[in-house]
């Protein structure tokens, strides 16, 4: 079955404009985490989503948000743009069983460029 | 708190040497732990994990991983490198909160293969 798909792959925005990337998740899968990705930061969770609600976030300013429809495909949101949010953002869906972990496929992710 | 640590940030081996990728990490609960690789411009390919039971665990591509927890470490190794190995190489913690979960990634390992 397919995979995760990110649209669009590459982007080049201004400061002060904002941004809005896409993630299709592997069907079946209604989970899904969004990850940034930085040469100075590393790999860092930004938020999950299921069933339609946000329901864990990480370390983010409130610029960062994002949201989950019925079909389970996401959108994060990035308003306010600053150079710092250079970066690859990488989407990943799960099945998110109730019980144990359940392993967490990634997508190809969006470069996102700030000028 | 949670965390990984991956000592080694650039490795450089010969191709058909051994190799061995280290990881530490720390977490209060069973952890479940993963290994993930990335090529240049790519997502996240999941190499292995591992959840309970057997400490060795074997993945794709010939890699395999040790769970020590007595010295909180998931190491990862190859008994021959190819040149196509060459990539970035990610340990993580799968973290649970309740019904949520999330990954929390070691700064990363980069491999290069001489020929």
């Amino acid at each position: 079955k397919a995979g995760v798909t990110q649209t669009p792959r590459y982007l080049i925005k201004t400061r002060g404009q904002q941004v809005t990337l896409s993630c299709s998740p592997i069907s079946g899968h209604r989970s899904v985490s969004w990850y940034q990705q930085t040469p100075g930061q590393g790999l860092q969770f930004l938020f999950e989503y299921f069933s339609e609600t946000q329901r864990n976030k990480g370390n983010f300013p409130g610029r960062f948000s994002g949201r989950q429809f019925s079909n389970s495909r996401s959108e994060m949101n990035v308003s306010t743009l600053e150079l710092g949010d250079s970066a690859l953002y990488l989407c990943a869906s799960s099945l998110r069983t109730s019980g144990g972990y359940n392993e967490q496929f990634f997508g190809p992710g969006t470069r996102l460029t700030v000028l | 708190a949670q965390s990984v640590t991956q000592p080694d940030i650039h490795i450089t081996v010969s191709e058909g040497a051994s190799l061995e990728l280290r990881c530490n990490y720390s977490y209060g609960a069973t952890p479940y732990l993963f290994w993930y690789v990335q090529s240049p411009g790519q997502g996240l390919q999941l190499l292995l994990k591992y959840f309970s039971g057997d400490t060795l665990v074997q993945g794709i591509k010939g890699f395999e991983a040790e769970f020590k927890r007595s010295q909180s470490s998931f190491n990862l190794r190859k008994p021959s490198v190819h040149w196509s190995d060459a990539a970035e190489y990610f340990c993580a913690v799968g973290v649970r909160s309740g019904n949520t979960g999330k990954l929390i990634f070691g700064q990363g390992t980069t491999l290069q293969v001489k020929p």
